[in-house]
């Protein structure tokens, strides 16, 4: 089963409003998490690394102040994609890292389509 | 800068007809490459772990294997349900920061 829960999977929102996307791990606890952007038949661009605590790293060119990211727990990353607009319009993955077994997994996507 | 190129970027195999997929990398330190496979609208499904020159690690049907600069992801005999997207990654020693390729998309046709 998926040890990575990634929702909404699919969101639908007018230009101007935030959407928030959660990512939890479910059977480990992780320090550290990423998102992603993917557009169409392209790879995964690293956005961020959230630090259960601490504040986020942002990638050169990914605005701080439009993709809010927060790690409350060892559990839960939250991205919020503030004052969405159609370019915001993208497949955003969460990943988390499994410290223990040394592995990055992946949560399901979520498709974000801004109106 | 850590760097991943994934090549082919398009690959075209009949059932049964075995290849390779190609992942060049420069990074600063390795701490590990990873193979994933990725299909339409999902998330990344992790294959492999690969962190130093010479190994090699099979599961069903693939098989990956690693040098100091690049790594292949062996394909034997494949079947339609191989068909996907295939995406390495590499992540250095500074961190747990993972930098994928482009990926390679293959197309196994009956």
């Amino acid at each position: 089963g998926a040890v990575v829960s990634q929702h909404p999977s699919r969101v639908i929102c007018k230009s101007g409003t935030s959407v928030k996307i959660e990512c939890r791990s479910l059977d480990f606890q992780a320090t550290t998490m990423f998102w992603y952007r993917q557009f169409p038949k392209q790879s995964l661009m690293l956005m961020a690394t959230s630090n259960e605590g601490s504040k986020a790293t942002y990638e050169q060119g990914v605005e701080k102040d439009k993709f809010l990211i927060n790690h409350a727990s060892l559990t839960l990353s939250t991205l919020t994609v503030t004052s969405a607009h159609p370019e915001d319009s993208s497949f955003y993955i969460c990943s988390a890292w499994d410290i223990l077994h040394e592995k990055l997994f992946f949560g399901s996507g979520t498709q974000l389509s801004v109106l | 800068e850590d760097q991943v190129t994934q090549s082919p970027e398009a690959l075209r195999l009949q059932e049964g007809e075995s290849s390779s997929l190609n992942c060049s990398y420069t990074v600063s330190g390795l701490r590990g490459l990873f193979w994933y496979r990725q299909d339409p609208g999902k998330g990344p499904e992790f294959l492999f772990t690969l962190y130093s020159a010479g190994e090699e690690k099979e599961k069903e049907r693939l098989k990956a294997t690693l040098t100091k600069k690049e790594s292949f992801l062996h394909i034997t005999a494949p079947k339609p349900e191989d068909s996907a997207t295939y995406l390495c990654a590499v992540q250095n020693t500074g961190g747990f920061k993972t930098i994928f390729g482009a990926g390679t998309r293959l197309f196994v046709k009956a």
